[in-house]
């Protein structure tokens, strides 16, 4: 069973719209929640960060955390086609924060 | 600052070379990292660093060595290249662990035929 697990896409949302994506992860130590974007053929960058204590809002973004069901989500709101991207979670563990296991990503498609 | 920098951009081997990727920051990170990413994958950690002079293992590091004999550099030796090998490495480093997230590097192509 893989560490972390996310629904490839494409996920098409209308610009202006909210897109959702989530990522479930197998392990209940995991501790550290991280959202990359990688837009094609560039390195991932860090959009946000969410300990397993609560969720967390920075601007267009919202990090969300469902320990029960084992899932972290990712909400981005008034979507622009400048967030056409494919999207990256990673988690690292209570035991292990020098290791992270990333997802294989979401595709993200915003259409004007 | 430049950040995290690699080279080179592109590189095609035989099978059976070896090379050097290399990489360094600019921020005073203790800590760094190597990734390789197959097409439509997520990143696979190689191997990691806490410190100079402090190397681990991560998923697949078989295939590959590394050194850290300063905070700057943290270079990622092929030996006996392999197509499998083929991918895009990434490095990445990290200021901290508790709330802290990874700086990537732009990559290296590698290519083995």
């Amino acid at each position: 069973q893989k560490e972390v697990e996310q629904n490839s896409g494409p996920l098409s949302v209308p610009e202006g719209a909210i897109a959702s994506l989530n990522c479930t992860y197998s392990d209940r130590g995991s501790q550290s929640f991280f959202w990359y974007r990688q837009y094609s053929g560039k390195s991932p960058e860090l959009i946000m960060f969410i300990y397993s204590n609560g969720d967390k809002e920075d601007g267009r973004f919202t990090a969300q955390l469902n320990k029960a069901s084992q899932y972290v989500s990712l909400l981005i709101r008034d979507s622009q086609p400048s967030d056409s991207a494919t999207y990256l979670c990673a988690v690292s563990l209570v035991y292990n924060f020098n290791k992270f296991y990333f997802g294989s990503g979401t595709k993200l498609n915003v259409k004007p | 600052n430049a950040g995290v920098t690699q080279t080179p951009k592109f590189r095609i081997l035989k099978i059976g070379q070896s090379m050097t990727l290399q990489c360094a920051q600019d921020m005073n990170h203790n800590y760094m990292y190597w990734y390789r990413q197959d097409p439509g994958m997520g990143l696979k950690l190689i191997y990691y660093s806490v410190g100079a002079g402090i190397t681990d293992k991560g998923e697949v590091p078989n295939g590959y060595n590394v050194s850290r004999s300063t905070t700057e550099d943290f270079p990622l030796r092929l030996e006996l290249a392999a197509p499998s090998q083929t991918s895009v490495y990434f490095c990445a480093s990290r200021a901290g662990t508790r709330g802290f997230g990874q700086y990537f590097g732009p990559g290296t192509r590698l290519t083995v035929l």
